[in-house]
């Protein structure tokens, strides 16, 4: 597609549960944004890949937060042992060099909520 | 650590009226300065950009923005508003790293 796709767009799920976040960027981007939205507030980093490594993960809550990009294009955020704390949109961001010299390009968000 | 402040949180106006979003940072290095809108129902999309040169931008659908740096702000304007705007407003910046630091957001509701 033409844009940045994020799966699934909503997720419901129970505490203590393990959920996966999928984000597909625009082709041939190389820098790769996860960032977390509550309600009322503004987008909160999480972690930028720069190719396949994380290249600043300094935005992830705790150790039950993890993010993968094996290839350089594709990306999933994973948390472990889900809380209600963690319900939020999930947004992914690309963007064709790095965040510093380009625009960013969001996807629609993943929304999960934890009951 | 650096911050970035939006301190309206809901502005209404009436159409045609003008509008300023106030944006404060705080990073004493080099910034790149953003603003970005999320219309209802739609992903966060780029407004406007600043990197260096002429202090005064202008981005999509007549906005445009001022960096004053002696006052560490970036306030959005538009001179006369739209329905069409209704939005939320973020303020951004990209200092040292490249990660893109957002404020908290402004709520645009323009009354027809």
């Amino acid at each position: 597609g033409a844009g940045v796709s994020q799966t699934p767009s909503n997720k419901v799920t129970e505490k203590g549960k393990y959920v996966e976040l999928r984000c597909d960027p625009i082709s041939g981007h190389t820098a790769l944004y996860w960032y977390r939205q509550s309600l009322g507030q503004g987008p909160e980093f999480l972690i930028y890949f720069q190719g396949t490594g994380a290249a600043d993960d300094s935005g992830l809550p705790n150790d039950r937060f993890f993010a993968v990009r094996p290839e350089g294009s594709v990306s999933t955020l994973k948390i472990q042992r889900t809380e209600r704390g963690d319900s939020a949109v999930y947004l992914c961001a690309s963007s064709l060099n790095s965040g510093r010299t380009g625009e960013l390009f969001f996807g629609e968000g993943s929304r999960l909520t934890v009951l | 650590a650096q911050s970035v402040s939006q301190h309206n949180h809901h502005v209404i106006l009436s159409e045609a009226a003008s509008l300023e979003l106030g944006c404060n940072y705080s990073y004493g290095g080099t910034v790149n300065l953003f603003w970005y809108v999320q219309y209802p129902g739609q992903h966060l999309q780029l407004l406007l950009k600043y990197f260096s040169g002429d202090p005064l931008v202008k981005g999509i659908k007549g906005f445009e923005a001022e960096f004053i740096k002696s006052k560490f702000s970036f306030n959005l304007r538009k001179p006369s508003v739209q329905w069409s705007d209704t939005a939320e407003y973020f303020c951004a910046v990209i200092s040292g790293a490249n990660n893109l630091f957002f404020g908290t957001g402004t709520r645009l509701t323009v009354i027809p």
